[in-house]
């Protein structure tokens, strides 16, 4: 049982574009949405975080949006670089657990 | 050190041998979780300590695999008689107790041959 699905797979972004990847989720009891980005041979990094009190969180060029009623939410990076090339992870955890239950990760390639 | 330690970077098993993994946490992080990633997936929940206490260990596969932190900071994830299908990442993260403050380790790979 898939806890959250993340799409698409894969994505292939020009510089300066903006990147969109999306997450769904079933159980309503999760209540901490956070994005993790992880380069090859490394673990994952904290990238943003939100909880469902609000609708919207920009850090820098990384925007997450969520929406509570959907049971979705997405990660927006604006004006992409090949830096960002990397793979994503959504996670959702819930109050009564600090342990986290990931997406299936999408690998985003930022050409210049 | 300034963040997650794990060792061995790489593990080949020859199927049926033991392994062991280790984690070195964040000094002072009285929270240890251990997951595993297969290949293009992921990361999987194995188990949850709060310092010395192990708190959850719904997600280990099977009995073969064995989770320890006897004196509240580094800890040892053991698998026996390893199966191919348990070649994957063994990531070990540590935090405070905030969920903002999750810190993962570089990961362990084993490959069981």
């Amino acid at each position: 049982q898939q806890q959250v699905k993340q799409s698409p797979q894969s994505l292939i972004v020009q510089k300066g574009g903006i990147s969109i990847i999306n997450c769904a989720y079933e159980n309503t009891a999760f209540d901490y949405f956070p994005w993790y980005q992880q380069f090859p041979g490394k673990g994952p990094a904290l990238l943003i975080a939100i909880r469902p009190d609000v609708s919207e969180k920009k850090e820098g060029r990384f925007t997450i949006s969520f929406n509570k009623s959907a049971k979705q939410f997405s990660l927006h990076i604006m004006d992409s670089q090949p830096g960002d090339s990397a793979t994503y992870f959504c996670a959702a955890s819930k109050r009564s657990t600090d342990k986290l239950i990931f997406g299936t990760g999408t690998r985003l390639q930022v050409f210049p | 050190g300034a963040g997650v330690s794990q060792s061995p970077r790489y593990k080949v098993a020859k199927r049926g041998q033991d392994v062991a993994l280790r984690c070195d946490p964040i000094s002072g992080h009285v929270s240890l979780f251990w997951y595993q990633q297969a290949l293009g997936q992921g990361p999987e929940f194995l188990t949850y300590f709060q310092n010395e206490a192990q708190l959850d260990k719904s997600g280990l596969p099977s009995d073969r695999f064995f989770a320890e932190r006897p004196e509240g900071s580094v800890s040892t994830l053991k698998i026996q008689r390893t199966q191919q299908e348990d070649s994957a990442v063994y990531l070990c993260a540590s935090s405070l107790g905030d969920r903002d403050g999750y810190t993962f380790g570089s990961g362990t790979r084993l490959t069981v041959v």
